[in-house]
């Protein structure tokens, strides 16, 4: 048990669909984060919500929509994916950044999506 | 921004064999992890070790902030040990990001 649970484990969407995922963190964290990746490649941070204010967005495509309603809660809506957008998606949590103490981020088991 | 180079970028190992992993960074940095990644994709959480030595079992780390490193030392190897291995470091001033490595993939071998 990690404390940070994600649903669907593995998605199989076509092109014109429109799905959701979700992470659900029982840390009693106040950040949470969305990454993906892709083959051969590190993970790249996609979104950061602090306080459930969005504060980081990496030039993420915009069929990507991240949405926060509580400091638990964490989606990420999906519409008209690439084949190209594929990858294990990875949420994590942590204490929100408040100075130079740094936080430790943990992760939900991931979200493997294929996109047809 | 950060650039994380982590090496080597493979590694097969006799099961009983030591190994070391090297994360190097190129800014400093207030926050640093190691993670295992499970052929399973899951991340698991190793060490938080912006700084100085950390040991949990066969697993210990070092970070030498000073010259923008960091090592992970796995004794004794068990094929549960394989994965991939990733330092992730949070750059001084940055708000929440956080950069991840190219990370070594270990094979152990029985």
């Amino acid at each position: 048990e990690t404390g940070v649970t994600q649903t669907p484990r593995h998605l199989v969407m076509g092109m014109t669909n429109k799905k959701s995922l979700k992470c659900e963190q029982h840390l009693g964290h106040n950040a949470m984060y969305w990454y993906k990746q892709s083959a051969k490649k590190p993970l790249e941070l996609m979104f950061v919500y602090s306080l459930e204010e969005r504060v980081e967005n990496n030039s993420v495509p915009s069929r990507f929509s991240p949405e926060c309603p509580n400091s638990s809660h964490l989606f990420l809506h999906l519409h008209t994916l690439q084949p190209e957008d594929s990858a294990l998606y990875l949420c994590a949590s942590s204490q929100a950044y408040s100075g130079p103490s740094p936080r430790t981020q943990y992760f939900g088991p991931g979200t493997r999506l294929l996109v047809l | 921004g950060i650039q994380v180079e982590q090496s080597p970028p493979d590694l097969i190992l006799q099961e009983g064999a030591n190994s070391t992993l090297r994360c190097n960074f190129s800014d400093s940095v207030n926050n640093l992890q190691w993670f295992h990644q499970n052929p399973w994709g899951q991340l698991i959480n190793l060490f938080y070790i912006p700084s100085g030595t950390k040991q949990n079992g066969r697993l210990s780390a070092t970070t030498v902030a000073t010259e923008r490193y960091s090592l992970l030392y796995i004794s004794s190897s068990q094929t549960t040990d394989s994965g991939v291995y990733f330092c992730a470091v949070r750059s001084s001033g940055g708000y929440q990001k956080v950069t991840f490595g190219t990370g070594t993939k270990l094979q152990v071998i029985p």
